[in-house]
């Protein structure tokens, strides 16, 4: 069936670094990728999504990487800041139209 | 403006209380979702409507009805529920439903006694 796993379930960075994280999945038939930020008590909130046909996207601070070679999905976080600490969750599209969601990363950023 | 509301923010219910959860969304989009998210879990999809139409159910009990009024409100009515069902409830919109960015509300933090 479809999924999509993570590789790391923490990460803390010290403030200023890049931070990288994860995300693999099976089945490629899907089209679209999204990463969502979600911060405690709040509902995810979207912050850079890819196609297929793309192999990166870049953002304001954040860029997403697409690897179909090896199913391998990463969002890059340039210069971590404090209000980047949350979890954040890799999700695919489905074959219904639906979101497939990893489990999500908790980033951490040292002051 | 990529706003999803949704009411309450919080909610405490009995066992044998009926409530309802409500989620508005003025982006024109034609897609919304419900979705159950448990601490420290990614969210889970329950029911997609596209068009006013339910086009998803992930075998949600009976106890979870979904309602779509018009295009632009979702209500997800609750009765009999279990603590179990304790959750953070997610409501979510997108353009249609072919592999587009949903765009999340804040959530109905909902506790069942």
């Amino acid at each position: 069936g479809e999924s999509v796993g993570l590789h790391l379930p923490t990460l803390s960075v010290q403030e200023g670094d890049n931070s990288i994280i994860n995300c693999a999945y099976s089945n490629s038939a899907s089209d679209y990728f999204i990463w969502y930020k979600q911060e405690s008590g709040k509902g995810p909130q979207f912050i850079i999504d890819i196609r297929s046909n793309m192999d990166k996207r870049q953002g304001q601070r954040v860029t997403v990487l697409l690897n179909k070679t090896v199913k391998h999905l990463s969002l890059q976080i340039a210069a971590t800041q404090p209000g980047d600490s949350a979890v954040y969750f890799c999700a695919k599209g489905g074959s219904q139209g639906n979101l497939i969601f990893g489990k999500g990363t908790k980033l951490s950023v040292k002051p | 403006d990529t706003e999803v509301t949704q009411t309450p923010k919080h909610l405490v219910m009995g066992m044998t209380n009926k409530k309802s959860l409500k989620c508005e969304q003025h982006m024109g989009h034609r897609a919304m979702y419900w979705y159950k998210q448990k601490a420290k879990k990614p969210p889970e999809l329950m029911f997609v409507y596209s068009y006013e139409k339910l086009s998803i159910n992930e075998s949600v009990p009976s106890r979870f009805s979904p309602e779509c009024p018009n295009s632009s409100l979702l209500n997800l009515h609750l009765h009999a529920l279990q603590p179990e069902d304790s959750a953070l409830y997610l409501c979510a919109s997108s353009q249609d439903e072919v592999q587009e960015t949903q765009y999340f509300g804040p959530g109905t933090r909902l506790l069942v006694l």
